[in-house]
């Protein structure tokens, strides 16, 4: 069964920073993962598919990398806004069996 | 951009009652989802749904829970006789492929 963590749990930093979220899963066997961000009350936004095949995905000031083979993937955010402010989930795909989430990092950028 | 509905917004009901969520996926998408999120917890995998029928289902998704899809656009999750427990915000998803695209949620509260 998949396990999903996902350090830090919760990060604050000051605007401008660069910063690394982290992800790990237990089970490599996985056909992609997605990263989501979440803001408080609210759905999930899709921020990046990588698929298993992949090392790594950039969309503007994100990009997400992959190491199947360690069972880790790290969302890297370039040049932080308080607008990123949100929680940030990560989610492998193993066939047929879904997405599985991680607990997901909290992050606050501060002004 | 194309995007994933829900109704209500906020549902409110008592012990027993059955409910009926609604979604309207993204139109060309084939694959649909339902996901529950307990407050304070991990989002879970109830369901996913494919060519109008169940193609993968959680332990969660017991005989209470029914999904269909009625017609050519809604995606429906009832739950005949509601618990406590089902409190949670419930989020439909839809999938081309592979990136799931979430809806805003429906947040139920049973009492």
């Amino acid at each position: 069964k998949q396990e999903v963590t996902q350090i830090p749990a919760a990060l604050s930093v000051p605007e401008g920073e660069n910063l690394v979220l982290n992800c790990s899963f237990t089970d490599s066997a996985i056909y992609n993962l997605q990263w989501f961000r979440q803001d408080p009350g609210k759905g999930l936004t899709s921020l990046l598919l990588i698929q298993s095949s992949q090392r790594e995905q950039t969309s503007g000031r994100l990009n997400a990398s992959l190491d199947k083979s360690s069972g880790r993937s790290t969302l890297y955010i370039a040049a932080s806004q308080p607008g990123d402010s949100a929680t940030y989930l990560c989610a492998p795909n193993n066939y047929g069996q879904n997405f599985v989430f991680g607990p997901g990092t909290r992050l606050s950028v501060l002004p | 951009e194309p995007e994933v509905t829900q109704t209500p917004s906020h549902q409110v009901t008592q012990m027993g009652q059955e409910v009926i969520l609604r979604c309207v996926p993204i139109s060309n998408h084939l694959y649909f989802y339902w996901y529950r999120q307990i407050l304070g917890q991990k989002v879970e995998f109830l369901v996913s749904f494919y060519n109008n029928e169940i193609s993968e289902k959680s332990e969660i998704f017991d005989d209470q829970f029914s999904v269909e899809r009625p017609d050519g656009s809604n995606f429906t999750l009832k739950i005949r006789s509601t618990k406590l427990e089902d409190s949670a915000m419930y989020f439909c998803a839809s999938s081309e492929q592979w990136a799931q695209y979430f809806g805003p949620g429906t947040r139920l509260l049973v009492l």
